[in-house]
């Protein structure tokens, strides 16, 4: 089975805290994946990568960046995280020639 | 731009009854579709996925239906039983661009009585 983990359930931050988000995948996914979910907007795309140190901007990068130095890795930052950023966050992986995303259980972040 | 929507925000149901969650979607480019389930306070899941080239797939107790001519999705639960309440989503892909991107709908919450 495909696992997706995320480093925290719930965080709460402060305004112009920087924040670290880390997702760990353990199935040799070469794409990952980072979206925020708001009710009555669904999904929304921040950052993908698909493969090492490569990453592309989604529909919504502003104030978001990524990193993914190692494969199993992909890190989502707020560099100075604002209100507006207080969200439900959720990562997935795939594989480079499939289209089926699986997710992590998502973190929680009250932005303060 | 693109869109995928959902005809009815919230579905509620009577235990042991069927449930049909509709989705419609605008990109007439799509091939894939998948459903997923996600349940309060976790991930989406997957539950089952469906081909352009496909206008049926069933699975245990789940059936989707896609009618490409009115480019319409629909999941169908079978004895819907109270561990099927969640939020259900409708996502789409076009057959080309990076990393096979997702585009999801909003979601519709089954609810399912007693």
């Amino acid at each position: 089975d495909v696992k997706v983990t995320q480093s925290s359930r719930y965080l709460v931050k402060r305004t112009g805290e920087k924040v670290f988000l880390e997702c760990v995948q353990d199935m040799d996914h070469e794409n990952m994946f980072w979206y925020r979910q708001d009710p009555g907007l669904g999904l929304r795309l921040i950052y993908f990568s698909y493969d090492v140190k490569m990453k592309e901007k989604g529909d919504i990068p502003e104030g978001y960046s990524v990193s993914r130095e190692k494969k199993e890795r992909f890190s989502l930052i707020l560099e100075s995280a604002s209100t507006n950023q207080t969200s439900m966050y959720l990562c997935a992986s795939s594989l480079i020639s499939e289209e089926t995303q699986y997710f992590g259980p998502g973190t929680r972040l009250l932005v303060l | 731009g693109e869109s995928v929507g959902l005809h009815l925000p919230t579905l509620s149901v009577q235990e042991g009854d069927n449930s049909i969650i509709n989705c419609a979607y605008s990109n007439s480019a799509s091939d894939y579709f998948i459903w997923y389930k996600q349940e309060s306070g976790k991930g989406p899941q997957f539950i089952i996925d469906i081909r352009s080239n496909m206008d049926k797939r069933q699975g245990q107790r789940v059936t989707v239906l896609l009618n490409k001519t009115v480019k319409h999705l629909s999941l169908q639960i079978a004895a819907t039983q109270p561990g099927d309440s969640a939020v259900y989503f409708c996502a789409e892909t076009p057959s080309s661009g990076s990393a096979r991107q997702l585009t999801f709908g909003s979601g519709t919450q089954l609810t399912v009585l007693p």
